[in-house]
């Protein structure tokens, strides 16, 4: 069975840095892609980007690019959702999620990680 | 690439519920819609435009052409109250997610 279990909610302060993490089981996580994906408060989906653990070729939606920052570790099967200056607008909920291919639909997803971020 | 969906549906319980998505020339694009439930993560509810996962209904459908694609849930019941997004890979922005529709059962 495949499982997506991501780490525990966040709080924080706005300029603080912050790591998620996205750990993989039931498949073989180096030859699958995996995505993130944000929702905020009472919105919508929103993907960030997609990460291939293989070779770490990572895909970045335009209003992401640069926002943040996609990383994996083979060793662990865990990828990893970063900022290095949050924003109160990044409070949300960001899920990790596997599609069978790169252009498939999101099968597996994690329970989400909460991120808050107030002053 | 935008997906657009009506915010809000409602159905009385065994009707039918017909929830659209919308861009231009959405017909040429492989469509999958999901079904959120409050507190809940995503979960697919049709590949493929018309094809569904193992344990989805048959209930539900899908149909995809020119700039409307669109998921059929029949004989509505209490348990489909949730949220609906449509999704489309695309080659320029990779995976567009729709603005979601909210399925009430009155």
């Amino acid at each position: 069975e495949v499982q997506l279990v991501q780490s525990g909610a966040e709080v924080k302060k706005p300029g603080e840095s912050l790591k998620i993490s996205c750990k993989g089981s039931g498949y073989t996580f180096s030859t699958s892609w995996i995505g993130w994906v944000r929702q905020t408060p009472g919105k919508g989906l929103e993907c960030m980007g997609l990460i291939y653990p293989g070779d770490s070729d990572t895909r970045y939606s335009p209003s992401f690019r640069g926002q943040v920052t996609m990383s994996v570790d083979k060793s662990t099967s865990t990828a990893f959702l970063q900022w290095s200056s949050l924003k109160t607008s990044d409070t949300a909920t960001y899920y990790c999620a596997r599609p069978a291919t790169l252009v498939s639909a999101f099968e597996s997803w994690g329970q989400g990680t909460l991120v808050t971020v107030y002053s | 690439y935008v997906l657009t969906q009506p915010p809000s549906v409602s159905v009385a319980p065994g009707e039918t519920a017909r929830i659209t998505c919308e861009a231009a020339n959405i017909g040429s694009k492989l469509v999958y819609w999901y079904q959120q439930k409050p507190g809940q993560a995503p979960v697919v509810v049709m590949f493929y435009d018309s094809d569904r996962p193992s344990g989805i209904p048959a209930r539900f459908s899908g149909s995809n052409s020119e700039d409307t694609a669109t998921l059929t849930i029949s004989r509505v019941e209490a348990g489909d109250e949730a949220d609906y997004y449509c999704q489309v890979w695309d080659r320029t922005t990779d995976h567009v997610f729709g603005t979601g529709t909210k399925v009430t059962v009155l």
